[in-house]
């Protein structure tokens, strides 16, 4: 069965810092990889995405992932968060039959 | 403007009153699903569809039915609402299966009473 593990619930990072936020998977095939943004009362917005080829991937609002599959991983960075990225990030992995994780609140401090 | 519309976005309801809420896509995908998000659990697969008249259940089906009559809608019926169904409900479709990453609804903030 496929599943997906995000082992920060919530984190904390100063404006202008850098953001790396974990995704760990479970999937039996290449996996299609996801990052979703989630602002408050708001849907969610597709960030980025990885199927296949070069495994770091560029995405929207300066984000940034990397597939490594030894290690089940699709992790998601930023060089500098700005307040705006304040929100929740969820990773997905799966096509039509998508799975989520729990998600990770990003507080921006300034 | 490509789009998923839900429909309504607030509904307070009470326990077994049925109710459906409507989703409708302009993008023509095959694809369109249904979630549940609720927190510290991040969203549910409740439904999905590949396209006209098949659907199939996703990981938490019960208490929920679907239909997909045309290629645009797929709304989401709940027979006989309970309180464990108050939640968030977003519909999503995509245009292909999946590779490309689903486009999300606004979202249903349902409250069962």
């Amino acid at each position: 069965a496929q599943s997906v593990t995000q082992p920060d619930i919530h984190i904390t990072v100063s404006e202008g810092a850098s953001l790396e936020l974990r995704c760990n998977y479970s999937y039996g095939a290449t996996p299609y990889l996801f990052w979703y943004v989630q602002s408050p009362g708001q849907g969610l917005q597709l960030l980025l995405k990885y199927f296949s080829g070069d495994t770091l991937v560029q995405g929207i609002k300066g984000f940034e992932a990397e597939f490594k599959r030894s290690q089940s991983s699709f992790n998601l960075r930023k060089p500098s968060v700005h307040w705006s990225d304040a929100a929740e990030y969820f990773c997905a992995v799966g096509g039509y039959k998508l799975s989520f994780g729990a998600g990770t609140t990003v507080t921006v401090r300034a | 403007e490509a789009q998923v519309t839900q429909n309504p976005r607030y509904l307070i309801t009470v326990t077994g009153k049925k109710l459906t809420v409507t989703c409708s896509q302009n993008m023509n995908h095959e694809y369109m699903s249904w979630y549940r998000q609720d927190p510290g659990l991040g969203l549910r697969q409740i439904y999905y569809s590949m396209n006209v008249e098949v659907t199939d259940k996703g990981d938490v089906p019960e208490g929920y039915k679907v239909s997909r009559k045309e290629k645009r809608n797929f709304p989401l019926i709940l027979e006989s609402p309970s309180p464990n169904q108050t939640s968030l409900y977003f519909c999503a479709s995509s245009g292909t299966a999946g590779g490309y990453g689903y486009t999300f609804g606004s979202g249903t903030r349902l409250t069962v009473v």
